[in-house]
């Protein structure tokens, strides 16, 4: 089955900065990649997504790109703000299946 | 509009009791999920609902866990004799549709369980 690992774990940055988070998968079927982020007592929220048949997709100052001969997917942030500050995941799942999560960043923006 | 619901909030049971949690999609969705989150780690999948039939059950962890969307809309995640492993946030999630055409899925605030 699908297996998606993503780093770091934490990541501090300062207001302004850029922030980068990975995940790799390893199901070469797997099609859909979606960012949620999760705020403290709350479910997760659908940021942005992407599907393989695209290497990259922006929304304002969030963007993921994909490659899919190397099995991974990153997400970035720019411009970050005190309010970017929450926990990331990652996720793939193929069509008609379930969501496989990565663990999770902690994603700190201090002003 | 309204998004998924899931009641209760929180839930405190002692362990060997029996619990349930509900969930109510976005209308018209009909595709709904059950994830289980530990602390400090991603929602684990256990059970997919396209309408009233489950699609994919995979993720119940043993017999104990058991579901239902007898109408097709809103989901009961059902939980016998629960055990103090049981606690965590269990999440339900809904899409248009499961099948190629609709892929977002989206979550409701979950139910935290404590199991004493």
């Amino acid at each position: 089955g699908e297996n998606v690992e993503q780093h770091p774990s934490t990541l501090s940055v300062q207001e302004g900065d850029s922030a980068v988070i990975k995940c790799t998968y390893s199901d070469s079927a797997s099609n859909y990649f979606p960012w949620y982020k999760q705020e403290l007592g709350k479910g997760p929220q659908l940021i942005i997504d992407i599907r393989s048949n695209v290497g990259e997709k922006k929304d304002q100052r969030i963007a993921v790109t994909l490659n899919k001969t190397a099995k991974h997917f990153s997400l970035h942030i720019t411009e970050t703000q005190p309010e970017d500050s929450a926990v990331y995941f990652c996720a793939a799942r193929q069509a008609g299946t379930a969501l496989i999560f990565g663990k999770g960043t902690t994603l700190s923006v201090s002003s | 509009g309204a998004g998924v619901s899931q009641t209760p909030s929180n839930k405190v049971t002692e362990k060997g009791k029996y619990v349930e949690l509900r969930c109510d999609p976005i209308s018209g969705h009909t595709a709904l999920y059950w994830y289980r989150q530990s602390l400090g780690q991603g929602p684990e999948f256990l059970i997919y609902f396209q309408g009233t039939g489950a699609a994919d059950d995979s993720g119940l962890p043993n017999d104990r866990f058991f579901a239902v969307r007898p109408e097709g809309s809103v989901s009961t995640l059902k939980i016998q004799r629960t055990e103090r492993g049981d606690s965590a946030v269990y999440l339900c999630a809904s899409s248009l549709t499961g099948g190629l055409s609709s892929y977002e899925q989206y979550f409701g605030p979950g139910t935290r369980l404590t199991v004493t």
